[in-house]
């Protein structure tokens, strides 16, 4: 099964707001509201900022939000900071034999 | 606080088996869903293997299935990943993560690596 679809890289300047898209089908996204976003800095392991869409673990800051329009869930990060910069992953349930599907990984610099 | 240890990768031939372990603390190992994640070296997550808290319920991905066992100890708090027949595709940090069928991986250990070649 393909991963989700990700932009490759998205930038931003400090205080900007950005947003990654991350796009599967009715297998995945689509149909279930068990998307989650993961940060992860190099050579760390991958932290959990956005889960079931829209919700945010204790202690993500709140400039991080989440959403789903269709087969497609976006991330968005406002006011953007330098320790921002990191890759961004999203991951769904799906009903096929994989029981989640991470999307690619978007590279986040900020400029 | 969660935490989870991981050990036992290193380099192996193709071919060959490795035994990683996973260390859980700081919650109740015993009452939660475990997973194998894995992340190839520049590339992205991959789920690998999910076993459910009392451990009836193991599903894995078609990557790994036939190859690699998911098991765990409740009573020593850690989930283990045997894996046979080890091929260099295989190569990535493992990761476990603590995590139900559905919802957040959280927490996620610091990851071994396991490098498969000759």
């Amino acid at each position: 099964q393909s991963a989700l679809t990700q932009p490759a890289s998205v930038s931003g300047s400090p205080g900007q707001s950005i947003t990654i898209s991350c796009t599967g089908t009715s297998n995945d996204v689509g149909s279930y509201n068990y998307v989650s976003w993961y940060q992860q800095h190099p050579g760390k392991a991958p932290k959990v900022m956005i889960y079931d869409v829209s919700n945010r673990p204790s202690g993500v800051s709140n400039r991080f939000s989440g959403s789903k329009s269709g087969n497609t869930a976006s991330l968005t990060i406002s006011g953007l900071q330098p320790e921002d910069e990191a890759d961004y992953y999203c991951s769904s349930y799906t009903s096929t034999n994989t029981l989640e599907i991470f999307g690619g990984g978007t590279k986040l610099t900020v400029l | 606080e969660a935490q989870l240890v991981e050990s036992g990768g290193g380099l192996v031939q193709p071919g060959g088996s490795l035994r990683l372990s996973c260390a859980a603390s700081g919650f109740t190992f015993g009452s939660h869903s475990m997973n194998w994640v894995r992340q190839a070296p520049g590339k992205g997550l991959e789920w690998i293997s999910y076993i459910s808290s009392d451990p009836n319920n193991i599903k894995y991905a078609d990557s790994v299935k036939g190859r690699f066992t998911i098991s765990r100890d409740n009573a020593k708090n850690t989930l283990y990943l045997q894996m046979n027949s080890l091929r260099d595709e295989d190569t990535a940090v493992y990761y476990c993560a603590r995590r139900a069928l559905v919802g957040k991986f959280d927490p996620w250990g610091q990851g071994t690596l396991v490098t498969v070649s000759s």
